[in-house]
């Protein structure tokens, strides 16, 4: 069965603890996204990568990491320099970037909340 | 900037009501629009795209979708709506410049009453 998943679905974090969200796809897919999700605002982009050991930041990058070992993984680590960590995080995939008319698939999401 | 603007961020209608949801870009070049839904407690799926062609586009559960270039504008529609539309809708749009990045609209909560 097909998909994107992402653990854990829910997070507690302690302020000024790094997190890191797991991302895994089995799609097949060369791009990957992570978005963050707050009420009325949309998604907005964090992260993304076109390819394999490549990534460029979105809108929001700044107090996150990510990296791209793997075609199947695209971990995002949040980190204490993440003035306002607490959100909903959501991970994508598309068979490729740079081609503007693919849709994105997603993943169920990663509520992280920061105590 | 390119942005999106969706107008409605709540809508509560009846079952078989009509639904149009107003989605405007802002972006003088090519476009690739999109009109994704959240169903609660599930995934963002897609339920309709626009990238050439008819600027009339039809996707899953009877939802269509205009593409109006001289009014920058991707409204979603839907003659009868049933309780099960209950969902989160999101506009999008994906340009040919800055990466390729799709900008999302804030989202429009829609609510059925059954």
């Amino acid at each position: 069965d097909g998909g994107i998943t992402q653990s854990p679905k829910y997070l507690f974090r302690k302020e000024g603890q790094n997190v890191t969200l797991s991302c895994e796809q089995n799609l097949n897919h060369d791009a990957m996204y992570w978005y963050r999700q707050d009420p009325g605002q949309g998604l907005r982009l964090i992260y993304y990568s076109q390819i394999v050991n490549d990534f460029q930041k979105g809108d929001i990058a700044e107090g996150y990491s990510v990296s791209r070992e793997k075609k199947e993984s695209f971990p995002l680590t949040v980190t204490s320099a993440q003035k306002n960590p607490t959100a909903f995080y959501l991970c994508a995939s598309s068979i490729e970037q740079g081609r503007s008319y693919n849709e994105q698939f997603f993943g169920p999401g990663t509520r992280l909340t920061v105590l | 900037a390119q942005s999106v603007s969706q107008h409605n961020h709540h809508v509560i209608l009846s079952e078989a009501a009509s639904l149009e949801l107003g989605c405007n870009y802002s972006y003088g070049g090519t476009v690739n629009l999109f009109w994704y839904v959240q169903y609660p407690g599930q995934h963002l799926q897609l339920l309709l795209k626009y990238f050439s062609g008819d600027p009339l586009v039809k996707g899953i559960k009877g939802f269509e979708a205009e593409f109006i270039k001289s009014k920058f504008s991707f409204n979603l529609r839907k003659p009868s709506v049933q309780w099960s539309d209950t969902a989160e809708y999101f506009c999008a749009v994906t340009t040919n410049t800055g990466g390729f990045k799709t900008i999302f609209g804030a989202g429009t909560r829609l609510f059925v009453k059954a």
